[in-house]
């Protein structure tokens, strides 16, 4: 079982729509979750940064943490077309190889149309 | 805009080259990381540097090798390298490798291409 999965998606949904991307994860160890967006040949770009379970919000963004369930997602209302890119969940904690490193999901593409 | 600043953004190698590519940040982060990252894929991990100690080598070969200057510049010297090389080098920090300051951040990268 991989340690993190994502849904690569695509996903493709009109201007305004709310957007629910997710990850589920098997290591029980994970203490720290992020949402990354990669635009086109570009470096990602840090969205939201957690720490164990709950939800945080930033403007129209909501990730929120489900330990018990080994769920996470994050929220995009009134999507607009410059939200169009890959979406990387990452977390953080000890491995199953017993370091301490980011696991990237594979990223879930979205594409937000006018 | 990044503050994780990588140079050169493209590069093109052939396989007898010895090239460098540079990364330079000013955020006090103590840990720097290269990633490499094909398209369509998410980004892997290849080294990490702990207050400018080489922490973690995730088993890349030594045609690859990281240098780290100072506490601001990561640098990766590369050699003889195959064309299936060929990738987005993405250069990253964090305040420190673990704990919950661990949040990374990226700069642009330099996309490399081997001949």
């Amino acid at each position: 079982q991989k340690e993190v999965e994502q849904d690569p998606g695509p996903l493709s949904v009109p201007e305004g729509a709310i957007v629910s991307l997710n990850c589920t994860y098997s290591n029980s160890a994970f203490q720290y979750f992020m949402w990354y967006r990669q635009y086109s040949r570009k470096g990602p770009e840090l969205l939201m940064y957690t720490y164990s379970s709950g939800n945080k919000e930033d403007g129209r963004f909501t990730a929120q943490v489900d330990k018990s369930s080994k769920y996470i997602s994050l929220f995009i209302r009134d999507s607009q077309p410059s939200d169009s890119a890959t979406y990387l969940c990452a977390m953080k904690g000890r491995t199953q190889g017993g370091s301490e490193k980011l696991v990237f999901g594979k990223g879930t593409k979205l594409t937000v149309n006018p | 805009d990044t503050e994780v600043t990588q140079t050169p953004k493209h590069l093109v190698m052939g396989m007898t080259n010895k090239k460098s590519l540079k990364c330079e940040q000013h955020m006090g982060h103590r840990a720097m990381y290269w990633y490499k990252q094909k398209a369509k894929k998410p980004p892997e991990l290849m080294f990490v540097y702990s207050y400018e100690k080489l922490s973690i080598n995730e088993s890349v070969p030594s045609r690859f090798s990281p240098e780290c200057p100072n506490s601001s510049l990561l640098n990766l010297h590369l050699h003889a390298l195959q064309p299936e090389d060929s990738a987005l080098y993405l250069c990253a920090s964090s305040l420190r490798s673990g704990g919950p300051t661990g949040e990374l951040f990226f700069g642009e990268g330099s996309r490399l291409t081997v001949l």
